[in-house]
């Protein structure tokens, strides 16, 4: 099994609400990215966790908050956002940090900001 | 630190005509080389890689790079492109030794037309 599932692939929100996003690897992966695109534009690194601690948060601002709660799962907790917000946001996994650059990355979550 | 450059941001072309999407990447050390292809609306797919040996990689539908260390290059070709070709593709590199993860370039939107 080599597929990392992302949840949900809609979402929109409003300004006030607090939503999730949810990312799972059954590959027995222990590092375990979050990456923001927006159209057009290549994926932009935001969290890396690394056996199930943040390892690299890349200055993203506290309205989105990561959390990792076993080795398999990978959340990305989301309030107050902005309309700027709005993009697919991908999820990644590798076997560890030190194989980073062999990333399995999920399908996305196209999220919309209103 | 590493750079990729793609300089074509789209590359229009006919069906069964060659493609090559040019891909340079700058480091003062060795890298690893990478190709992602993203259809509309979908995640990131590995589409090859080059890690060490032959410089010449393919994909099983039918792309290949060739890793050119002395031009810096990892140019992507296929002779005979397919309407369902049509995809982002991104070049993107790592650096071969200790922790490293992915820096991609802009992008390269290929445009197969009938």
């Amino acid at each position: 099994d080599t597929e990392v599932t992302q949840t949900p692939k809609h979402l929109v929100m409003g300004m006030t609400n607090k939503k999730s996003l949810k990312c799972e690897q059954h590959m027995g992966h222990r590092a375990m990215y979050w990456y923001k695109q927006k159209a057009k534009k290549p994926p932009e690194l935001m969290f890396v966790y690394s056996y199930e601690k943040l390892s690299i948060n890349e200055s993203v601002p506290s309205r989105f908050s990561p959390e990792c709660p076993n080795s398999s799962l990978l959340n990305l907790h989301l309030h107050a956002l902005q309309p700027e917000d709005s993009a697919l946001y991908l999820c990644a996994s590798s076997q560890d940090l030190a194989l980073a650059y062999e990333q399995y990355f999920g399908p996305g979550t196209r999220l919309t900001v209103t | 630190a590493q750079s990729v450059t793609q300089l074509d941001s789209q590359v229009p072309v006919f069906e069964e005509a060659p493609v090559e999407l040019r891909c340079n990447y700058s480091s003062s050390v060795s890298v690893y080389l990478f190709w992602y292809v993203q259809y509309p609306n979908q995640g990131l797919q590995l589409l090859l890689k080059y890690l060490s040996g032959s410089t010449l990689v393919e994909s099983i539908n039918g792309f290949e790079a060739e890793f050119n260390k002395s031009q810096t290059s990892f140019h992507l070709r296929k002779p005979s492109v397919h309407i369902s070709d049509t995809a982002e593709y991104f070049c993107a590199v790592s650096l071969n030794s200790g922790y490293s993860t992915l820096t991609f370039g802009k992008g390269t939107m290929l445009l197969v037309s009938p």
